[in-house]
């Protein structure tokens, strides 16, 4: 059973760019969600996708925007990169749907470097 | 008030030692907590998923729920250098969002 893939580790961009960042869930499990984990703080919730569709969103503006795709994989898109959005990018799947309460997995995470 | 607070550490601890890491909620709601661990520049691996009060324990690791003090605790015995790393609590709101504490950096010390 493979674990939570993202991609790429590491990524360094220019203010105002825009990144896209890639996340293969877990076999089986079909909920994604994306977290930002600013350095010294906890994860804090970006989104979720359920079936390719999004199912609840955190506290982020709306040039944070995702996608899910039939395989179950996932995107997280950001437009117009901010110094702040400078963070590990982590990315979490779980199995059945959201409202079964299951554990969710982390992928490594994708570390993004905004100058 | 954060809906989840976590001391941030560092907790220095020297090996074979018992670590008592703690976490206190604010909603009443919440009934499914989560210990994750997270190495240096890692993604969070789970340790312990528990639901509602009582206490879960898997190998060296207990995780304890105590609802009606809104307090979470996760206890690991005989400590080694490989335990060093932060320790994030969560809990689960409604059906779609894991809330994080700010994660306890601990240090065993060999």
């Amino acid at each position: 059973e493979t674990g939570v893939t993202q991609s790429p580790t590491h990524l360094i961009k220019t203010r105002g760019q825009q990144v896209t960042l890639r996340c293969s869930s877990q076999s089986g499990h079909n909920t994604v969600s994306w977290y930002q984990q600013a350095l010294g703080q906890g994860p804090q919730f970006i989104f979720q996708y359920y079936r390719e569709e999004e199912n609840g969103r955190g506290n982020f503006p709306p040039r944070f925007s995702g996608l899910q795709f039939p395989n179950y994989s996932s995107e997280l898109n950001v437009n117009a990169l901010e110094l702040d959005d400078s963070a590990l990018y982590l990315c979490a799947s779980s199995p059945g749907s959201p409202s079964m309460n299951t554990e969710a997995f982390f992928g490594q995470g994708t570390r993004l470097t905004v100058v | 008030q954060k809906e989840v607070e976590q001391d941030p550490g560092p907790l220095s601890v020297p090996e074979g030692a018992i670590v008592s890491l703690n976490c206190t909620y604010s909603n009443s709601a919440f009934q499914y907590f989560m210990w994750y661990r997270q190495y240096s520049r890692k993604g969070p691996e789970l340790l312990m998923y528990t639901y509602s009060s009582g206490n879960k324990e898997d190998g060296r690791f207990t995780a304890q729920v105590d609802k009606s003090s809104k307090y979470i605790s996760l206890f690991i015995r005989d400590s080694q250098p490989s335990d060093s790393a932060t320790y994030l609590c969560a809990t689960y709101s409604g059906t779609y969002k894991y809330i994080f504490g700010t994660g306890t950096r601990l240090k065993v010390l060999a």
